[in-house]
């Protein structure tokens, strides 16, 4: 399984920008980088997946390096809502099933 | 609403006891997953069933066992309770058994505490 670096926490003002870092150096080819965020009191939440490219949603955007050992996800404007615990798993996409969660980000947004 | 149902919401046992959890998928979904979510330990992957059958395991204990049955809902049977039991577990589905490119969704959880 590959292993993810999350910094513990970060802080951000409500309407900024967040970029939320993650290292995963030891990813394999077909592995697809997926954040789920947690919300307090609640289930994770799928955000946004990715392979190569970056890709944008209704939620947020990934930007993966070129050579797919981070990646960034960016909140455009972030609210009050938005205050969760972020994850940073690559998702096996060979046979076996797991997704495996990480001790995440914290984000605070601060009004 | 993630349109992945747990029940019970909130299960209080004592030591020793048994109990199950129970898990519905979304509809159509034919992969179910198991998490445990203790303070100290984070979010622990389980067990993943796929359309009936076991296809990939984590940090499952032995006292734990799972199955997913024809309708494919799923049951985390728990026995022997211990007070390190205590936690929230977690139900996901997703179509696939390949989570690469597929999105899990998750359940609202059971809180289980073990006095």
């Amino acid at each position: 399984d590959a292993k993810t670096t999350q910094p513990n926490s970060m802080e951000s003002n409500e309407e900024e920008p967040v970029h939320l870092p993650c290292n995963h150096s030891t990813i394999s080819g077909t592995d697809y980088i997926h954040w789920y965020r947690q919300l307090p009191s609640q289930g994770p939440e799928y955000v946004i997946h990715g392979l190569t490219s970056n890709v944008n949603n209704r939620m947020a955007s990934l930007a993966i390096a070129e050579d797919r050992k981070s990646s960034t996800l960016i909140l455009h404007r972030a609210t009050l809502r938005d205050a969760a615990v972020y994850y940073c798993i690559p998702a096996d996409s060979g046979n076996t099933g797991k997704l495996i969660f990480g001790q995440g980000t914290t984000l605070q947004v601060k009004p | 609403d993630s349109g992945v149902t747990q029940t019970p919401k909130h299960l209080i046992t004592a030591t020793g006891q048994r109990v199950t959890l129970r898990c519905s998928p979304r509809s159509g979904d034919l992969s179910v997953y198991w998490y445990q979510q203790s303070l100290d330990q984070g979010l622990q992957f389980l067990i993943q069933y796929y359309n009936g059958e076991e296809r990939a395991k984590g940090n499952i204990l032995e006292r734990f066992s799972a199955q997913q049955f024809p309708d494919l809902h799923s049951e985390l049977n728990l026995s022997s309770l211990e007070l390190g039991d205590s936690a929230l577990y977690f139900c996901a589905s997703s179509p696939s058994y390949r989570p690469g490119n597929t999105e899990a969704f998750f359940g609202q959880g059971t809180r289980l505490t073990v006095v």
